[in-house]
């Protein structure tokens, strides 16, 4: 079924480790998105793509990485883990970057907590 | 800079009553606007957008340019309206074209 995967749902992680989020999307999008969320705020854009090997960074400054090696797989990658980069991060894409066409699709999302 | 702001972080009604969630925005291009909503254990979804006019699940947003708002209205709220609604500004930016969200207002609808 066409849709795109987050993992892990929920990740608990001592300071100092290095960490990766998945996102894949089997609906052929481009267009790959990470937003954070803390609760009870809005979604931060941190990183976009628009495709293979094209990576730019969103309006919220972060210290994580990311790559698109592959059209489907846009993984974010953290590495040395603090607490302040305990957050909700939200994975989405879609066919055009403003989601004028079908909208954004959006992933369950990744719960990081860091100790 | 952009920017959407949603006045109420909580809004709670009678099943029946309409209801009415808020957006301003600041933009100073041609604003393109998007409601999403997340359900209990569910993802963050499109329900509408402004450019397509539509009618969702009962609801409607006007973009009114003048006021800089798009207010997301149903006449008659149903329980299972009850959610997480998000309203959306495309805007271009250093970033690029992106979607800029709001904070967010949880609707509760209540028998």
């Amino acid at each position: 079924e066409a849709d795109i995967y987050q993992t892990p749902r929920y990740l608990v992680i001592g300071t100092g480790k290095k960490i990766t989020l998945e996102c894949s999307q089997t609906m052929g999008h481009d267009k790959m998105y990470w937003y954070q969320q803390d609760p009870g705020m809005e979604l931060h854009l941190i990183h976009y793509s628009y495709g293979v090997n094209s990576t730019e960074k969103g309006d919220l400054s972060s210290e994580s990485t990311v790559s698109r090696i592959r059209t489907e797989h846009f993984p974010l990658t953290l590495e040395s883990a603090r607490p302040s980069h305990t957050s909700q991060y939200l994975c989405a894409s879609s066919i055009d970057p403003q989601g004028a066409v079908g909208g954004y699709t959006f992933g369950s999302g990744t719960r990081l907590t860091v100790v | 800079a952009q920017r959407v702001t949603q006045p109420e972080k909580l809004l709670s009604v009678f099943k029946g009553a309409p209801v009415e969630l808020k957006c301003n925005y600041s933009y100073s291009g041609s604003p393109e606007l998007f409601w999403y909503v997340q359900y209990s254990r569910q993802r963050l979804q499109l329900l509408l957008r402004h450019i397509s006019r539509e009618s969702i699940k009962g609801f409607t947003a006007d973009l009114n340019k003048g006021e800089t708002s798009f207010h997301l209205k149903k006449p008659f709220a149903q329980e299972e309206d009850s959610a997480m609604y998000y309203c959306a500004l495309r805007a271009y930016s250093n970033s690029g074209y992106a979607l800029n969200f709001g904070k967010g207002t949880s609707l509760l609808v209540t028998p």
